[in-house]
């Protein structure tokens, strides 16, 4: 049950679009289509974004996607907004196993 | 309104327990798999426990394995978390959440989509 791997931060302006990437191996991420992406505001409960890879919850903003290719998944957030700067956790299923997270990153929105 | 209320949580000595509780409304909790899950001070997210709306299926992190036990009643709509042989390194803001059901597919997703406020636990001397 190793942790899924986020890079610790990223940034970005407003406007732009950032990516968050999320990394595991072949009996999680890669095995199959159940990853799913979370925000979560400073003293806030996490909030579920994205599930499925790339299916938004009603409710979530566009502005957010993702997607996943072998082991990697990723979240894409476009036309950053000051609201956007938040903590993203991503995890996985595992067979056989509870979920799995991902360490998490901090997005700065500069 | 779809809600999840924890209890139970406080300050416990290293190999104490604690049961912690989470009272389920406004959906058919018995329809739906359950988890625990801990975030320690300024850390990251842990799922601790998973178990499936018969109870038939429940699986533990490692790091909890052997001491924690995960329950639930469904004709009380409440999920539990018992806590065994606390240590230090179990303190943490402990969630229950509910596994989001995609309606279109028919199937749940491992996405956790409603979460409690959460419970604080702490295990120190």
């Amino acid at each position: 049950q190793s942790a899924l791997t986020q890079p610790a931060s990223v940034s970005g302006s407003p406007g732009q679009s950032i990516t968050i990437s999320c990394t595991g191996t072949s009996s999680d991420v890669g095995g199959y289509d159940h990853v799913s992406w979370y925000q979560q505001h400073p003293g806030k409960v996490p909030k579920l974004m994205i599930y499925d890879v790339s299916q938004r919850p009603s409710g979530v903003s566009n502005r957010f996607s993702g997607s996943k290719s072998a082991n990697t998944a990723s979240l894409t957030i476009s036309g950053l907004q000051a609201e956007d700067e938040a903590d993203y956790y991503c995890s996985s299923y595992i067979s056989g196993s509870t979920v799995v997270f991902g360490g998490g990153t901090k997005l700065t929105v500069l | 309104e779809v809600q999840l209320v924890e209890s139970g949580g406080g300050l416990v000595q290293p190999g104490g327990s604690l049961r912690l509780s989470c009272a389920a409304s406004g959906f058919p909790f018995s329809s739906y798999i359950m988890y625990w899950v801990r975030q320690a001070p300024g850390k990251g997210l842990e799922c601790v426990a998973y178990i499936s709306s018969s109870s038939s299926t429940i699986y533990y992190a490692d790091s909890v394995k052997g001491r924690f036990t995960i329950s639930r009643d469904n004709a009380r709509n409440s999920l539990y978390l018992q806590m065994n042989s606390l240590r230090a390194e179990d303190t943490a803001f402990y969630y229950c959440a509910r596994d989001f059901w995609n309606p279109y597919y028919r199937h749940f997703t491992y996405g956790l989509d409603v979460w409690g406020q959460g419970t604080t636990v702490s295990v120190s001397s």
